[in-house]
């Protein structure tokens, strides 16, 4: 079955670390995105992309980078982490670019842990 | 700009007892609402959409959504609860703008009390 992943589930890292959240689905699916869950605030978007070679900023993008070389991974770097970026992150993808009524599949999550 | 609101953090229902979970929302031109649950340590999941038509939509486990143009509203609704749908839930819109991207309200924790 297709299906959306992400590792490591969970990551407890240090102040000032590069990090990399891995995310991979098996759908086919252009769009794929980056969001953070906080308690108050819901989910926030990151990064997101349309297609391979194409990555785009959204809401909360600073510290985070993104790059997409095929269309099933979309890796997500913090250049040097910070305790506010403990959160937990959830990759999404959906279908076709330019298709605003499609429904996002999520990843399960990774936990991530600042110290 | 494009608001998503769930006016209330938590939800409790007895179970057996009809359930509606809030949202009204704000976008410019048509609106695609959408609701997801997720359940403790899991990722979101679909439950439902309205893209156009009938303001009622039905979708997954029982739930279904009115779609009210005239209050901005699209509230998530259940005859009958069950002790499986505690949860939190999401409602999220995006306007019919190209680069308009999906906007996720906060949340509303859903507890059902057997």
């Amino acid at each position: 079955d297709a299906e959306i992943t992400q590792s490591p589930r969970h990551k407890i890292t240090e102040t000032g670390r590069q990090v990399t959240l891995a995310c991979h689905q098996t759908w086919n699916h252009n769009n794929m995105f980056w969001y953070r869950q906080d308690l108050g605030h819901g989910l926030r978007l990151i990064h997101y992309s349309y297609g391979v070679q194409d990555t785009n900023k959204g809401e909360v993008s600073d510290g985070y980078s993104v790059s997409r070389s095929n269309t099933e991974d979309l890796p997500l770097t913090l250049e040097s982490a910070a305790s506010s970026q403990t959160s937990v992150y959830f990759c999404a993808s959906s279908r076709l670019t330019g298709d605003p009524y499609n429904e996002q599949f999520f990843g399960p999550g990774t936990r991530l842990t600042v110290l | 700009a494009q608001s998503v609101a769930q006016p209330e953090d938590q939800v409790n229902v007895a179970e057996g007892n009809p359930l509606t979970v809030k949202c009204t929302y704000s976008v410019s031109g048509n609106p695609y609402l959408f609701w997801y649950v997720q359940y403790p340590n899991r990722g979101l999941q679909f439950l439902l959409k309205y893209i156009t038509g009938d303001n009622l939509v039905k979708g997954s486990y029982g739930f279904e959504a009115e779609f009210n143009k005239s209050q901005t509203s699209f509230h998530l609704k259940k005859p009958s609860a069950l002790v499986s749908d505690s949860a939190l839930y999401f409602c999220a819109v995006r306007g019919s703008v190209r680069d308009d991207k999906i906007i996720f309200g906060k949340g509303t924790r859903l507890h059902i009390l057997p």
